[in-house]
């Protein structure tokens, strides 16, 4: 079975300093992995995804994510926090190896940054 | 090109009462998906549909049903409603199953 872990539920970080939200995957074959931002009252918006080829995938928003087999994570960075970034942010992963799977979402990590 | 509409968008019902909630994907896209969103629970899958067949479905009750239309219009059904049904349910579409999703504003249910 396929899982995601965010293991922070919540990033605080001051505008302008880098910020990373974690992610860590679990599949049996090789990963779609996806990162979403909600605001509140909203629903999800698509930051960036990874399915093959470069490892350091970029996305919207100034938003970047490293995929890492070894690790098996895909960690959610940005150089330097805006305030208007606070937001809950999910992680997701579908296995390809398997046509039928879905897509599993982490448990989601609030960002908080501050001026 | 519009995004994903999802109506209503806030609903209030009785314990025991059915409801229907309604998702137009963006043209063009023929998989739908639909989650249950609660701050105890996070986002729980509860269906996918590709070209009106369901392809995939979570750890629900038989309770929680949906369907997609041939223009690849959604609808969720839940009956027999229960005070643990109260949520955000999410609806998303994508152009095919492994494409990101991109999901519509929800329906706030709120069941009394």
């Amino acid at each position: 079975a396929q899982s995601v872990a965010q293991p922070e539920d919540q990033v605080n970080v001051a505008e302008g300093n880098p910020l990373t939200v974690k992610c860590t995957y679990s599949v049996s074959g090789n990963p779609y992995l996806f990162w979403y931002v909600q605001y509140p009252n909203r629903g999800l918006q698509f930051l960036l995804k990874y399915i093959t080829g470069d490892n350091l995938v970029k996305g919207s928003y100034g938003f970047e994510a490293e995929f890492n087999k070894s690790q098996t994570s895909f960690h959610l960075k940005k150089p330097s926090a805006l305030v208007s970034d606070s937001a809950l942010y999910f992680c997701a992963v579908r296995d390809i190896a398997g046509t039928a799977s879905k897509l599993t979402f982490g448990t989601g990590t609030r960002l908080q940054v501050t001026l | 090109k519009a995004g994903v509409t999802q109506t209503p968008r806030y609903l209030i019902k009785t314990r025991g009462q059915q409801v229907t909630l309604s998702c137009s994907p963006i043209s063009g896209h023929r998989s739908v998906s639909w989650y249950q969103q609660t701050p105890g629970q996070g986002l729980q899958f509860l269906f996918e549909y590709f070209s009106e067949t369901q392809r995939n479905k979570g750890n629900f009750p038989g309770r929680f049903s949906g369907r997609q239309f041939s223009n690849s219009r959604s609808e969720m059904n839940v009956s027999t409603l229960e005070l643990g049904d109260s949520a955000l349910y999410l609806c998303a579409s994508s152009l095919q199953e492994i494409h990101e999703q991109y999901f519509g504003p929800g329906t706030r249910l709120t069941v009394t």
